[in-house]
């Protein structure tokens, strides 16, 4: 069964510091991987995405990597700020399939 | 506004009711997505079609669920006869055919309570 998992479900950080984020999936033949946000009560806004044949993608303070032969992906979030609480998700999309298959996310808060 | 846009933007019925929700994908996008998210977990997928051809179904989409794009533009999300367990919030995504920009835009959603 493809299954994406995302650890931790939650966590909670004074305003400054890096942290990452880490997203696991079960196939290794996946397409691509999508990272996004979503805040309270709203939408899914794409942060990256990383082609199957890509290794890391970066935006502004954001980095996601990818190592397929691990299974894992990981955000880094540099520099954290409170505009920074949100929730991330981790999507994958495998090889085959047009549909993504997300993680159940992390739940980000950034104090000040 | 040229992203995503669903109606409404939230929705209370009583069991047993039908609703309709209606998404309006980014214009020149011939992929159009339906998932479902419950609190707490992450969205699951429902059905998608590209242009007005539904492709595929989840094993989630339910004889009471019925999906429609009739032009291959904006598409409507039907439940029937709603139970409790329907609550939820409904995304629509939108995204152009594989082998260009793959990035599937997500809408506001659509917040159903059922009560």
């Amino acid at each position: 069964k493809q299954e994406v998992t995302q650890i931790p479900a939650a966590l909670s950080v004074p305003e400054g510091e890096n942290l990452v984020l880490n997203c696991s999936f079960t196939d290794s033949a996946i397409y691509n991987l999508q990272w996004f946000r979503q805040d309270p009560g709203k939408g899914l806004t794409s942060l990256l995405l990383i082609q199957s044949s890509q290794r890391e993608q970066t935006s502004g303070r954001l980095n996601a990597s990818l190592d397929k032969s691990s299974g894992r992906s990981t955000l880094y979030i540099a520099a954290s700020q409170p505009g920074d609480s949100a929730t991330y998700l981790c999507a994958v999309r495998y090889r085959g399939e047009d549909k993504l298959i997300f993680g159940t996310g992390t739940r980000l808060q950034v104090f000040p | 506004d040229t992203g995503v846009s669903q109606n409404p933007r939230h929705k209370i019925t009583k069991r047993g009711q039908n609703v309709t929700f209606r998404c309006d994908p980014i214009s020149e996008h011939n992929r159009l997505y339906w998932y479902r998210q419950t609190l707490g977990q992450g969205p699951e997928f429902l059905t998608y079609f590209q242009n007005e051809a539904q492709l595929e179904k989840s094993r989630l989409l339910s004889d009471r669920f019925s999906a429609e794009r009739p032009k291959g533009s904006f598409s409507t999300l039907e439940i029937q006869r709603t139970e409790q367990g329907d609550s939820a919030m409904y995304l629509c995504a939108s995204s152009l055919a594989p082998g260009r920009n793959e990035d599937q835009y997500f809408g506001p959603g659509t917040r159903l309570l059922v009560l």
